[in-house]
């Protein structure tokens, strides 16, 4: 069974810029989840979509948004950069929301640097 | 109250030795504790998890212990080998918040 794999693996973009990332879960896992990795903050939660609705949403701006797609596919939209949204973008599958989707399984990432 | 305190923040142990990792958090109603490891250049893998019926789920080298009186929870590894020298994340999550996860313990195991 193939993982969780993002695109593209790495981005270079310039303050003011937007950017797209793209996520395709694990065959069969209908809920996604996106995180933010950074040396300072570490992993922080920014949203989670099932069945292509926005199921929770963590403490991140308006700049950060998703979207699902029927297939579960997942893309996370990021407008307006600015320096410090340069980290690491990682995308979660799980089967199921709650407490029965609780086992996340994480792609490798996009690593986003913003000049 | 939605922090997962996660010490020590770097580790380095022998090999063969025992590798401890701990967390502590506030909020009562999470109700489900995993660990993951992460590698340099990779995404975390889920490594063992538990819930706060158990007080130890034991899953090879690694065991988490459970203390739910005292909000703490910790991972050890025995027998700790070069290869586990990784990024550590504990984490928790309940039916109606997002998962919060630790800060990390980047473990190193001498050779």
């Amino acid at each position: 069974k193939a993982g969780v794999t993002q695109t593209p693996r790495y981005l270079i973009k310039t303050r003011g810029q937007q950017v797209t990332l793209s996520c395709s879960p694990i065959s069969g896992h209908r809920s996604v989840s996106w995180y933010q990795q950074t040396p300072g903050q570490g992993l922080q939660f920014l949203f989670e979509y099932f069945s292509e609705t926005q199921r929770n949403k963590g403490n991140f701006p308006g700049r950060f948004s998703g979207r699902q797609f029927s297939n579960s596919r997942s893309e996370m939209n990021v407008s307006t950069l600015e320096l410090g949204d340069s980290a690491l973008y990682l995308c979660a599958s799980s089967l199921a929301s709650g407490r029965a989707g609780y086992e996340q399984y994480f792609g490798p990432g996009t690593r986003l640097t913003v000049t | 109250q939605q922090q997962v305190k996660q010490s020590p923040q770097s580790l380095i142990v022998q090999k063969g030795g025992i590798s401890i990792i701990n967390c502590a958090y506030e909020n009562t109603a999470f109700d489900y504790f995993p660990w993951y490891q992460q590698f340099p250049g990779k995404g975390p893998a889920l490594l063992i998890a538990i819930r706060p019926d158990v007080s130890e789920k034991k899953e090879g080298r690694f065991t988490i212990s459970f203390n739910k009186s005292a909000k703490q929870f910790s991972l050890h590894i025995m027998d700790s080998q070069p290869g586990d020298s990784a990024t550590y994340f504990c984490a928790a999550s309940s039916e109606e918040d997002k998962i919060i996860f630790g800060k990390g313990t980047r473990l190193h195991i001498l050779p």
